[in-house]
């Protein structure tokens, strides 16, 4: 059975800072990860993935996360964080091989930024 | 653009009443799913298609159908609303073929059972 946890309910950064947001998963396949953000009243959007193809993964908006297999993490960073990335983010895992491609996503972290 | 459209945005509705939240996707994909979003516990699958007509059942089915008569739409029907079902739900869809392919989400629909 494959699982997300994120660690942190909710961040707080003041702007300009170093935002991390934590994201260990469980998987007994090689699995696919994803983060995604939501911004109020709106649905979610996909800020990056990471397929194998490079452990590093670069985003939208900025954001990067690195994949490692011996944590089994999948951590959001953004070197300065922006008034605008307050949002929520989710991460995601998939491994499943059948065609509807199932997502299991983690419980969600709520990012602040203070001025 | 890719777009997945949802009815509607607030909806307000009594116990008992049946419900219907319309999900349309304009980009072709063959697979549709729709979550419910509760604070703490992130997304949950309800049901999802693969194809015309095909459906499964996600984790938390009880108290929902669905229906996909076309490929661009999928229906989540609420048949009896229970207060316990306010919530907000979203629909997404994807391509089918690669388990790496990404969702796309509709905005929302936010439903208060009273």
């Amino acid at each position: 059975a494959q699982s997300v946890t994120q660690l942190g309910s909710h961040v707080s950064v003041s702007e300009g800072a170093l935002v991390l947001l934590r994201c260990n998963y469980s998987s007994s396949v090689p699995p696919y990860l994803f983060w995604y953000v939501q911004y109020p009243n709106q649905g979610l959007q996909l800020l990056l993935k990471y397929t194998s193809a490079a452990t590093l993964v670069k985003g939208i908006n900025g954001f990067e996360a690195e994949f490692k297999k011996s944590e089994t993490s999948f951590h959001l960073t953004k070197p300065s964080a922006h008034m605008s990335d307050a949002a929520e983010y989710f991460c995601a895992v998939t491994s499943g091989y059948s065609s509807a491609s199932k997502i299991i996503f983690g419980s969600g972290t709520r990012l602040s930024i203070r001025p | 653009d890719v777009k997945v459209t949802q009815s509607s945005r607030y909806l307000v509705k009594r116990t008992g009443e049946k419900v219907f939240l319309e999900c349309v996707q304009d980009m072709d994909h063959e697979n549709m799913f729709w979550y419910r979003q509760d604070p703490g516990l992130g997304l949950r699958l309800i049901y999802f298609s693969y194809d015309v007509k095909m459906k499964e059942k996600g984790d938390i089915p009880e108290g929902y159908s669905v229906s996909r008569e076309k490929k661009e739409r999928f229906s989540l029907i609420l048949e009896s609303a229970s207060t316990n079902q306010t919530s907000m739900y979203l629909c997404a869809s994807s391509l089918s073929g690669k388990v790496s392919y990404e969702q796309y989400f509709g905005p929302g629909t936010r439903l208060t059972v009273t």
